[in-house]
Protein backbone atom coordinates (compact mmCIF):
# COMPACT_ATOMS: atom_id res chain seq x y z
CA UNK A 1 0.00 0.00 0.00
CA UNK A 2 1.37 3.41 -1.01
CA UNK A 3 1.81 5.80 1.96
CA UNK A 4 3.07 9.35 1.84
CA UNK A 5 3.54 10.79 5.32
CA UNK A 6 4.06 14.28 5.91
CA UNK A 7 5.80 16.12 9.12
CA UNK A 8 7.37 19.47 9.82
CA UNK A 9 4.84 22.10 9.33
CA UNK A 10 4.40 24.27 12.09
CA UNK A 11 3.98 28.05 13.05
CA UNK A 12 6.83 30.59 11.14
CA UNK A 13 7.13 34.55 10.73
CA UNK A 14 7.32 35.89 7.73
CA UNK A 15 10.30 36.02 6.57
CA UNK A 16 11.06 32.92 8.75
CA UNK A 17 12.25 29.04 7.32
CA UNK A 18 10.98 26.17 7.31
CA UNK A 19 11.58 22.44 5.86
CA UNK A 20 8.90 19.92 5.31
CA UNK A 21 9.38 16.12 5.32
CA UNK A 22 7.51 13.22 3.60
CA UNK A 23 8.49 9.54 4.08
CA UNK A 24 7.45 7.21 1.47
CA UNK A 25 6.70 3.50 1.67
CA UNK A 26 4.99 0.84 -0.41
CA UNK A 27 6.43 1.95 -4.03
CA UNK A 28 10.04 2.39 -5.71
CA UNK A 29 10.70 5.59 -4.17
CA UNK A 30 13.76 6.76 -6.17
CA UNK A 31 11.64 5.78 -9.57
CA UNK A 32 8.87 8.30 -8.45
CA UNK A 33 8.30 11.75 -9.60
CA UNK A 34 6.90 13.43 -6.74
CA UNK A 35 5.43 17.02 -6.31
CA UNK A 36 3.87 19.06 -3.27
CA UNK A 37 0.68 20.85 -3.62
CA UNK A 38 -0.47 23.10 -1.39
CA UNK A 39 -4.16 24.37 -0.03
CA UNK A 40 -4.65 27.53 1.43
CA UNK A 41 -7.51 27.42 4.28
CA UNK A 42 -11.06 27.57 2.72
CA UNK A 43 -9.03 27.43 -1.09
CA UNK A 44 -8.69 25.17 -4.20
CA UNK A 45 -5.74 23.15 -4.74
CA UNK A 46 -2.23 24.72 -6.16
CA UNK A 47 0.74 22.73 -7.16
CA UNK A 48 3.91 24.12 -5.84
CA UNK A 49 6.57 22.21 -7.51
CA UNK A 50 7.75 18.49 -8.61
CA UNK A 51 10.91 16.75 -8.56
CA UNK A 52 11.93 14.21 -11.25
CA UNK A 53 13.50 10.13 -9.72
CA UNK A 54 17.80 10.23 -10.28
CA UNK A 55 16.81 8.23 -13.35
CA UNK A 56 15.22 10.81 -15.23
CA UNK A 57 17.73 13.59 -14.23
CA UNK A 58 16.48 14.41 -10.81
CA UNK A 59 15.45 17.68 -12.58
CA UNK A 60 12.76 20.18 -10.34
CA UNK A 61 10.64 22.67 -11.43
CA UNK A 62 8.00 24.85 -9.24
CA UNK A 63 5.42 27.33 -9.96
CA UNK A 64 5.87 30.89 -10.31
CA UNK A 65 4.71 32.05 -6.67
CA UNK A 66 7.27 30.10 -5.09
CA UNK A 67 10.51 29.77 -7.42
CA UNK A 68 13.30 31.02 -6.01
CA UNK A 69 12.01 30.68 -2.28
CA UNK A 70 11.26 26.92 -2.23
CA UNK A 71 13.52 24.02 -2.92
CA UNK A 72 12.56 20.21 -3.59
CA UNK A 73 14.87 17.59 -2.84
CA UNK A 74 15.23 14.07 -2.50
CA UNK A 75 17.25 11.39 -0.48
CA UNK A 76 16.75 8.15 -2.18
CA UNK A 77 18.28 6.06 1.02
CA UNK A 78 16.03 7.39 3.39
CA UNK A 79 12.85 7.12 0.63
CA UNK A 80 12.05 10.72 1.75
CA UNK A 81 11.11 13.92 -0.16
CA UNK A 82 12.00 17.49 1.20
CA UNK A 83 10.50 20.95 0.61
CA UNK A 84 12.81 23.79 1.92
CA UNK A 85 10.72 27.01 2.19
CA UNK A 86 12.54 30.64 2.55
CA UNK A 87 11.42 33.71 2.92
CA UNK A 88 8.40 32.93 3.80
CA UNK A 89 5.18 34.92 3.15
CA UNK A 90 1.60 35.10 4.75
CA UNK A 91 0.28 33.62 1.75
CA UNK A 92 2.05 30.72 1.50
CA UNK A 93 0.01 29.63 5.07
CA UNK A 94 -1.48 26.26 3.45
CA UNK A 95 -1.84 23.14 3.85
CA UNK A 96 0.72 20.63 2.30
CA UNK A 97 0.62 17.82 0.77
CA UNK A 98 3.46 15.46 -0.67
CA UNK A 99 1.79 13.46 -3.52
CA UNK A 100 2.80 11.36 -6.71
CA UNK A 101 2.10 9.78 -10.21
CA UNK A 102 -0.43 7.52 -10.19
CA UNK A 103 1.45 5.88 -13.09
CA UNK A 104 4.88 6.21 -14.02
CA UNK A 105 4.75 9.19 -16.88
CA UNK A 106 5.19 12.29 -16.92
CA UNK A 107 1.79 13.25 -17.55
CA UNK A 108 0.78 11.16 -14.41
CA UNK A 109 -2.08 12.57 -12.59
CA UNK A 110 -1.58 12.56 -8.60
CA UNK A 111 -3.14 9.26 -7.94
CA UNK A 112 -1.51 9.11 -3.79
CA UNK A 113 -1.39 11.32 -1.95
CA UNK A 114 -0.23 12.25 2.13
CA UNK A 115 -2.76 13.66 5.10
CA UNK A 116 -1.14 17.03 4.80
CA UNK A 117 0.66 19.11 7.40
CA UNK A 118 -0.09 22.76 8.08
CA UNK A 119 2.17 25.68 7.78
CA UNK A 120 0.99 28.90 9.67
CA UNK A 121 2.92 31.91 8.39
CA UNK A 122 2.39 34.58 10.67
CA UNK A 123 3.81 37.27 13.13
CA UNK B 1 -1.76 30.31 -16.24
CA UNK B 2 -5.23 30.58 -14.51
CA UNK B 3 -7.30 27.94 -12.66
CA UNK B 4 -9.93 26.21 -14.62
CA UNK B 5 -13.26 27.19 -14.05
CA UNK B 6 -16.05 25.28 -12.04
CA UNK B 7 -19.65 26.00 -10.96
CA UNK B 8 -19.21 26.94 -6.93
CA UNK B 9 -22.00 24.60 -6.16
CA UNK B 10 -23.62 21.83 -7.56
CA UNK B 11 -26.71 19.92 -5.34
CA UNK B 12 -28.83 16.66 -5.97
CA UNK B 13 -31.27 14.52 -3.98
CA UNK B 14 -30.52 10.74 -3.79
CA UNK B 15 -30.32 8.56 -6.81
CA UNK B 16 -30.20 11.86 -9.61
CA UNK B 17 -27.60 12.48 -11.43
CA UNK B 18 -25.26 15.19 -11.16
CA UNK B 19 -22.73 16.98 -13.70
CA UNK B 20 -19.75 19.15 -12.26
CA UNK B 21 -17.99 21.10 -15.58
CA UNK B 22 -14.59 21.99 -15.79
CA UNK B 23 -13.67 25.07 -18.34
CA UNK B 24 -10.14 26.13 -19.34
CA UNK B 25 -8.10 26.83 -22.71
CA UNK B 26 -6.69 24.72 -25.35
CA UNK B 27 -3.50 25.58 -23.24
CA UNK B 28 -4.96 22.66 -20.85
CA UNK B 29 -8.34 21.09 -20.96
CA UNK B 30 -8.29 21.70 -24.74
CA UNK B 31 -5.24 20.63 -25.46
CA UNK B 32 -4.71 17.26 -24.09
CA UNK B 33 -6.57 14.11 -22.63
CA UNK B 34 -4.87 14.96 -19.19
CA UNK B 35 -8.14 15.85 -16.96
CA UNK B 36 -8.32 14.46 -13.17
CA UNK B 37 -11.11 15.11 -11.09
CA UNK B 38 -10.39 15.16 -7.12
CA UNK B 39 -13.27 13.97 -4.29
CA UNK B 40 -12.21 16.21 -1.25
CA UNK B 41 -14.15 15.30 2.44
CA UNK B 42 -13.55 18.05 4.95
CA UNK B 43 -10.32 17.87 6.37
CA UNK B 44 -8.90 14.94 3.95
CA UNK B 45 -7.01 14.75 1.47
CA UNK B 46 -7.87 14.83 -2.13
CA UNK B 47 -8.74 11.47 -3.71
CA UNK B 48 -8.28 10.62 -7.50
CA UNK B 49 -11.59 9.53 -8.61
CA UNK B 50 -11.37 10.09 -12.72
CA UNK B 51 -7.72 10.34 -14.96
CA UNK B 52 -6.96 10.75 -18.36
CA UNK B 53 -10.84 12.37 -18.97
CA UNK B 54 -12.58 9.01 -18.08
CA UNK B 55 -10.82 6.64 -16.78
CA UNK B 56 -11.00 5.46 -13.13
CA UNK B 57 -8.59 3.99 -11.21
CA UNK B 58 -9.30 0.82 -9.22
CA UNK B 59 -11.65 0.69 -6.44
CA UNK B 60 -13.72 3.99 -7.67
CA UNK B 61 -17.62 3.62 -7.99
CA UNK B 62 -19.04 3.20 -11.59
CA UNK B 63 -21.48 5.73 -10.75
CA UNK B 64 -18.37 8.56 -11.56
CA UNK B 65 -17.59 8.70 -15.46
CA UNK B 66 -16.25 12.00 -16.91
CA UNK B 67 -15.77 13.04 -20.93
CA UNK B 68 -14.30 16.12 -22.68
CA UNK B 69 -15.63 18.37 -25.91
CA UNK B 70 -13.38 21.50 -26.86
CA UNK B 71 -11.78 23.42 -23.69
CA UNK B 72 -14.39 22.28 -21.38
CA UNK B 73 -14.73 18.66 -18.87
CA UNK B 74 -17.30 17.29 -17.10
CA UNK B 75 -17.95 14.81 -14.44
CA UNK B 76 -20.92 13.52 -13.57
CA UNK B 77 -22.39 11.57 -11.37
CA UNK B 78 -25.34 8.66 -11.41
CA UNK B 79 -27.03 7.84 -8.43
CA UNK B 80 -26.28 9.97 -6.09
CA UNK B 81 -25.79 8.97 -2.65
CA UNK B 82 -25.02 10.70 0.28
CA UNK B 83 -21.47 9.91 0.99
CA UNK B 84 -20.92 11.88 -2.43
CA UNK B 85 -21.43 15.20 -0.71
CA UNK B 86 -17.65 16.53 -1.02
CA UNK B 87 -15.71 19.00 -2.88
CA UNK B 88 -15.09 18.24 -6.26
CA UNK B 89 -11.76 19.50 -8.30
CA UNK B 90 -10.24 19.47 -11.95
CA UNK B 91 -6.96 19.50 -13.01
CA UNK B 92 -5.24 19.31 -15.82
CA UNK B 93 -1.51 18.14 -16.92
CA UNK B 94 0.23 20.99 -18.47
CA UNK B 95 3.42 19.54 -20.72
CA UNK B 96 5.00 22.39 -21.78
CA UNK B 97 5.38 24.92 -18.76
CA UNK B 98 4.93 25.56 -15.17
CA UNK B 99 2.42 25.32 -13.50
CA UNK B 100 3.04 21.69 -14.27
CA UNK B 101 -0.37 21.23 -13.06
CA UNK B 102 -3.34 23.28 -12.95
CA UNK B 103 -6.33 22.99 -10.86
CA UNK B 104 -10.36 23.88 -11.03
CA UNK B 105 -11.79 26.50 -8.61
CA UNK B 106 -13.83 23.26 -6.48
CA UNK B 107 -17.71 22.84 -7.07
CA UNK B 108 -18.95 22.11 -3.06
CA UNK B 109 -21.52 19.03 -4.05
CA UNK B 110 -24.54 18.91 -1.98
CA UNK B 111 -26.93 15.73 -1.56
CA UNK B 112 -30.43 16.83 -0.53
Amino acid sequence: EVQLVESGGGLVKPGGSLRLSCAASGFTFNNAWVSWVRQAPGKGLEWVGRIKSKTDGGTTDYAAPVKGRFTISRDDSKNTLYLQMNSLKTEDTAVYYCTTGYYHDSSAPLGYWGQGTLVTVSS
Amino acid sequence: QSALTQPASVSGSPGQSITISCTGTSSDVGGYNYVAWYQQHPGKAPKLMLYDVSNRPSGVSNRFSGSNSGNTASLTISGLQAEDEADYYCSSYIRSSTPLYVFGTGTKVTVL
